[in-house]
């Protein structure tokens, strides 16, 4: 199984601040027809999880540019621009290129100062 | 609007059975494969089982092979988890989540709550 490990488990940001969260994989997430399948969910508290970015920089409909994604292989990070009070929550990269299982990383707690 | 429902969650004794069930909507719910994923309290993701859209190919986590059974009725709109010989750590909640076309997981439900507890 391919396991994903994130850092940091937690991220105190300050209101307009950057954050910056990383996600690795065990082995390479390229498919073969060249496609990426890694994902970032973000879940904020007492809500299920929300697809952010897909294909390792693509944005869902709705999600603010604030969010960008960006990395290739094994290494993937998720930015926020600038913080927001509505950011707060757990952040969680998933890979859909070996499957099954598919597998998420740890979660990331963003929390504000 | 395009829509997960879990219903089916509840308080159940080790050793016992529940059924949940995922009502969809705003989607044609027959062109998708879908899956169940868990999240025990506190915790991470852990993907539970995948059905592919006609039902023909099914797959689970080992932790709930031979307990968990997945199925579909595409002419409902529904899929559904038979959980049978419960156990603690299965205490959970439990979501449906859509496959999308690049085999990504991009609707989730709301979730419903098992507990598995004497």
């Amino acid at each position: 199984d391919v396991v994903m490990t994130q850092s940091p488990l937690s991220l105190p940001v300050t209101l307009g601040q950057p954050a910056s969260i990383s996600c690795r994989s065990s082995q390479s997430l390229v498919f073969s027809a060249g496609i990426t399948n890694l994902n970032w969910y973000q879940q904020r508290p007492g809500q299920s999880p929300r697809r952010l970015i897909y294909q390792v920089s693509k944005r869902d409909s709705g999600v603010p540019d604030r969010f960008s994604g960006s990395g290739s292989g094994t290494d993937f990070t998720l930015k926020i621009n600038r913080v927001e009070a509505e950011d707060v929550g757990v952040y969680f990269c998933m890979q859909g290129t070996h499957w099954p299982p598919w597998t998420f990383g740890q979660g990331t707690k963003v929390e504000i100062k | 609007e395009v829509q997960l429902v879990e219903s089916g969650g509840g308080l159940v004794q080790p050793g016992g059975s529940l059924r949940l069930s995922c009502a969809a909507s705003g989607f044609s719910f027959s062109s998708y494969s879908m899956n169940w994923v868990r999240q025990a309290p506190g915790k991470g993701l852990e993907w539970v089982s995948y059905i592919i859209s006609s039902g023909a190919t099914i797959y689970y986590a080992e932790s709930v092979k031979g307990r968990f059974t997945i199925s579909r009725d595409n002419a409902k709109n529904s899929l559904y988890l038979q959980m049978n010989n419960l156990r603690a750590e299965d205490t959970a909640v439990y979501y449906c989540a859509r496959i999308s076309m690049d085999d990504a997981l991009d609707i989730w439900g709301q979730g419903t709550m098992v507990t598995v507890s004497s």
